[in-house]
């Protein structure tokens, strides 16, 4: 099945500064990456998504990049603030009635003034 | 107006009792799911549902049943709790389950507590 590798586990930057966390994944037929972020005692709140069919996008401060090729897609968030602390998911999916979105183990990106 | 609300936020309990949990969402859409985050804060899904029918269970004990009365509503209930479930629950929801790979919403959680 589906194994997702997320690093660094812990991010600490400045104000700022960008911030970019990266994940792989094993299957090739995964072809759905949503971020998810999470803030202390909430549930995950989706930040951005993209599709095998793209290769990268952007939402403002944040940017999505996927090499299918290289089975990696990466979080991208620049001029970070203080409210960009949380843990941070990224997830892949193969799609399909039995398609689970298979987690990473989340980045705890702390974000200094 | 919460999209996914998930009932109580805490639930303490002694070990060997049965509790629920319930989730509701008011996105209409048609496909919920349960999750288990541990203390670590992996996250791995236990079931999801579409319309009303099972249609995945991950290898979680028979100890938890879901049941979906509607669509709406996504309830997890749980027999003779042991120590190992105490985590976090999360309820979720999506339109067309995972076959177009829609957007998954979550609800804020219910910590279990095993005493």
């Amino acid at each position: 099945g589906e194994n997702v590798e997320q690093h660094p586990s812990t991010l600490s930057v400045q104000e700022g500064d960008s911030a970019v966390i990266k994940c792989t994944y094993s299957d090739s037929a995964s072809n759905y990456f949503p971020w998810y972020k999470q803030e202390l005692g909430k549930g995950p709140q989706l930040i951005i998504d993209i599709r095998s069919n793209v290769g990268e996008k952007k939402d403002q401060r944040i940017a999505v990049t996927l090499n299918k090729t290289a089975k990696h897609f990466s979080l991208h968030i620049t001029e970070t603030q203080p409210e960009d602390s949380a843990v941070y998911f990224c997830a892949a999916s193969t799609g399909g009635s039995q398609g689970n979105l298979i987690f990473g183990k989340g980045t705890k990106l702390s974000v200094k003034p | 107006d919460t999209a996914v609300s998930q009932t109580p936020k805490y639930l303490v309990t002694q070990m060997g009792n049965d509790k629920s949990i319930k989730c509701e969402q008011n996105l209409g859409h048609d496909t919920m799911y349960w999750y288990k985050q541990d203390s670590k804060k992996f996250l791995k899904i236990m079931f999801s549902y579409n319309n009303k029918e099972l249609i995945i269970n991950e290898t979680v004990p028979n100890r938890f049943s879901p049941k979906s009365p509607d669509k709406a509503h996504l309830n997890l209930h749980i027999n003779s709790l042991e120590l190992g479930d105490s985590a976090v629950y999360f309820c979720a929801s999506s339109q067309a389950g995972t076959a177009n790979n829609q957007p998954q919403h979550f609800g804020d959680g219910t910590r279990l507590s095993i005493l």
